[in-house]
């Protein structure tokens, strides 16, 4: 695609509920980020893949949190038992390799109730 | 680990010219980002710097020095539109990028 994609844009659930986010990157980019970013903070890094190596999981904040990227495109980022804590924007990055330039999607807003 | 650090907040005046600072500290190094962010949005992408010196695009120019940890980001004749935060991100040997808390800038006119 043209740019990276994210669903859902907003999601607003209750806490204890799990939440599936979706990442679609751009075509042909074999690297991809997720980071979450809580209201006027910066940007805290979750994970990260890169073509068919183990990702870099060193960010997840616990073991509720977790992620996957099949066929080396589109990435899920789970969260399970949702916490009111968890209230923030996720983004989605990717880059064409490692250390290249990334390119963010416009994020999904998560709220917890 | 990484450490990167930046003044929280800036301001200056309509068609000024602002420099925000960035000190890092990294195991590693594979290069230096500039992120703008408006309130909302996602990230977008401003400059990058792998080797020394300054690099300039338009009205943005970013430096870097590696030896010192440091970077600024040069921004000219500013425009209330530049009013954003801008983001210091580092990609150390681990290969993701590492953010800044951003430096919150307000154009005033």
């Amino acid at each position: 695609g043209a740019g990276v994609s994210q669903s859902p844009s907003n999601k607003v659930t209750e806490k204890g509920k799990d939440v599936e986010l979706r990442c679609d990157p751009i075509s042909g980019h074999t690297a991809l980020y997720w980071y979450r970013q809580s209201l006027g903070q910066g940007l805290e890094f979750l994970i990260y893949f890169q073509g068919n190596s183990a990702p870099d999981k060193s960010g997840l904040p616990s073991d509720r949190f977790s992620a996957e990227r099949t066929g080396g495109s589109v990435s899920t980022l789970t969260i399970q038992r949702t916490q009111q804590e968890d209230s923030a924007v996720y983004l989605c990055a990717s880059s064409l390799a490692e250390g290249n330039t990334i390119y963010f999607g416009e994020g999904s807003w998560l709220t917890v109730v | 680990g990484q450490n990167i650090d930046q003044p929280t907040e800036m301001t200056a005046t309509e068609g000024a010219i602002v420099q925000i600072n960035c000190t890092y500290q990294t195991s590693g190094f594979n290069g230096l980002f500039w992120y703008q962010q408006h309130a909302g949005e996602a990230p977008t992408f401003l400059s990058y710097n792998v080797l020394d010196g300054l690099e300039e695009k338009g009205r943005f120019s970013s430096f870097l020095s590696r030896s010192k940890g440091y970077s600024y980001l040069l921004l000219k004749e500013l425009q209330m539109k530049d009013s954003a935060s801008y983001l210091c991100a580092v990609s150390g040997s681990a290969r993701q990028l590492t953010f800044g808390s951003g430096t919150q800038l307000t154009v005033l006119p």
